[in-house]
């Protein structure tokens, strides 16, 4: 399985764009990358998922470049109920399990 | 359209009891997953169903606990007996399909055994 790594958490205010930037340095041909936000008392909730270039939903945007050792989750004019853990999967799309770090805990202020 | 439900949303019980875990899945949905996060760890898997069958058991921790899927509708998670290092949050999710997409996670069920 491909280890990812993310920052533990990040800060911004109402407003802003947030990038957060999920390290996969050994990632597989066949894996795909899928990002989960995840609000208190709450389980986690599907984002956004992509294999190569740029991705965009109604949520977000996906990067990831031509490597793929690496994928950026931008969340655009965040506010503060984008305050949440974001976490990135990196994962075969014929594995079931997923496969969950410590993710990202994203605090958006006033 | 209904998510999927977990109850019940918290349970308090005594090292050495039995707890059981209920999960609903989206109607529709014959992929059924457990996942726990323990400890403040991080999220674990436990196993996949589809319908009914098993697909997936290798995150199971011990044989104290029994995950079952009568009809392959709702799905029942049953610890015994519990142990202090079983508390932590069970999450159910329910897919379409099955594979590394979008799944649909309930609230889970908080787990405290004292």
């Amino acid at each position: 399985l491909a280890k990812t790594t993310q920052p533990i958490s990040m800060d911004s205010y109402e407003g802003q764009e947030v990038n957060i930037t999920c390290s996969h340095n050994n990632i597989a041909t066949n894996d795909y990358i899928t990002w989960y936000q995840q609000f208190p008392s709450q389980g986690p909730r599907f984002i956004i998922q992509g294999y190569k270039t740029k991705v965009t939903n109604e949520v977000a945007s996906l990067f990831i470049p031509a490597d793929r050792k690496s994928s950026t989750l931008s969340l655009p004019r965040v506010s503060l109920s984008d305050t949440a853990v974001y976490y990135c999967l990196v994962g075969d799309t014929g594995r079931r399990a997923l496969t969950f770090g410590s993710g990202t805990r994203l605090q958006v202020q006033p | 359209e209904a998510g999927v439900t977990q109850f019940p949303s918290h349970s308090v019980i005594e090292k050495g009891q039995t707890v059981t875990l209920r999960c609903d899945p989206i109607s529709g949905h014959d992929n059924l997953y457990w996942y726990r996060r323990v400890m403040g760890k991080e999220i674990k898997f436990l196993l996949h169903f589809v319908k009914e069958s098993k697909q997936d058991e290798s995150g199971m921790p011990n044989n104290r606990f029994l995950a079952e899927r009568t009809g392959g509708t709702y799905s029942t998670l049953k610890v015994q007996p519990a142990e202090l290092e079983d508390s932590g949050v069970y999450f159910c999710a329910s897919s379409h399909r099955p594979s590394h997409y979008e799944q649909y996670f309930g609230p889970g069920t908080r787990l405290t055994v004292t």
